[in-house]
């Protein structure tokens, strides 16, 4: 697609249930990023995949989180048990080489967990 | 560990100042360093990419400049408008992984 495409736009979820969001990244692009940004904060990084190779990880604040990235393209965040402390805003953003061409970010995905 | 600073944190002026917003970063190991706008709600919209052996990049009315030996880049804004109001984020990439600043909320007064 022309840009980094995310849905949903928004969830309101009840603690404890599961959410998934997905993250459609610019035709081309080999790297994937989500990034969480809460109230008033900056952004957090969660994890990063590079083609085929092992993703990072390092980033996801608990084993509730996970994500995927199928046939490199298309990648799934799921969060797991929602917590009220997980309610933010989930960026993701793709770049066409890692780490050295420009970032380009989808709208975002509000989370709000009541 | 890579820190990103970005001072003020907020910063208001009168249509029609030129401004200046600041960034720091503690490694100047980078390969380079991206500014961007975010409106609020919105995501982040891509204004400049420095890349490392680059000094400066003009878009516009926009002029960022890069000194990785000081840990420095400066996004200045000529003739700032009413439109120009959000906030504005810097960050810088390692290896991989790109770090950002807190960002500085600017509001430009009609």
């Amino acid at each position: 697609g022309a840009g980094v495409s995310q849905s949903p736009s928004n969830k309101v979820t009840e603690k404890g249930k599961d959410v998934e969001l997905r993250c459609d990244p610019i035709s081309g692009h080999t790297a994937l990023y989500w990034y969480r940004q809460s109230l008033g904060q900056g952004l957090e990084f969660l994890i990063y995949f590079q083609g085929n190779s092992a993703p990072d990880k390092s980033g996801l604040p608990s084993d509730r989180f996970s994500a995927e990235r199928t046939g490199g393209s298309v990648s799934t965040l799921t969060i797991q048990r929602t917590q009220q402390e997980d309610s933010a805003v989930y960026l993701c953003a793709s770049s066409l080489v890692q780490g050295k061409g420009e970032l380009f970010f989808g709208e975002g995905s509000r989370l709000t967990v009541l | 560990k890579q820190e990103v600073t970005q001072i003020p944190a907020a910063l208001s002026v009168p249509e029609g100042e030129n401004l200046v917003l600041n960034c720091s970063f503690t490694d100047s190991a980078i390969y380079n360093l991206q500014w961007f706008r975010q409106d609020p709600g919105k995501g982040l919209t891509s204004l400049l990419l420095i890349q490392s052996s680059q000094r400066e990049q003009t878009s516009g009315r926009l002029n960022a400049s890069l000194d990785k030996s000081s840990g420095r880049s400066t996004l200045y804004i000529a003739a700032s408008q009413p439109g120009d109001s959000a906030t504005y984020l810097c960050a810088v990439s390692g290896t991989y992984k790109y770090i950002f600043g807190t960002g500085t909320r600017l509001k430009v007064l009609a």
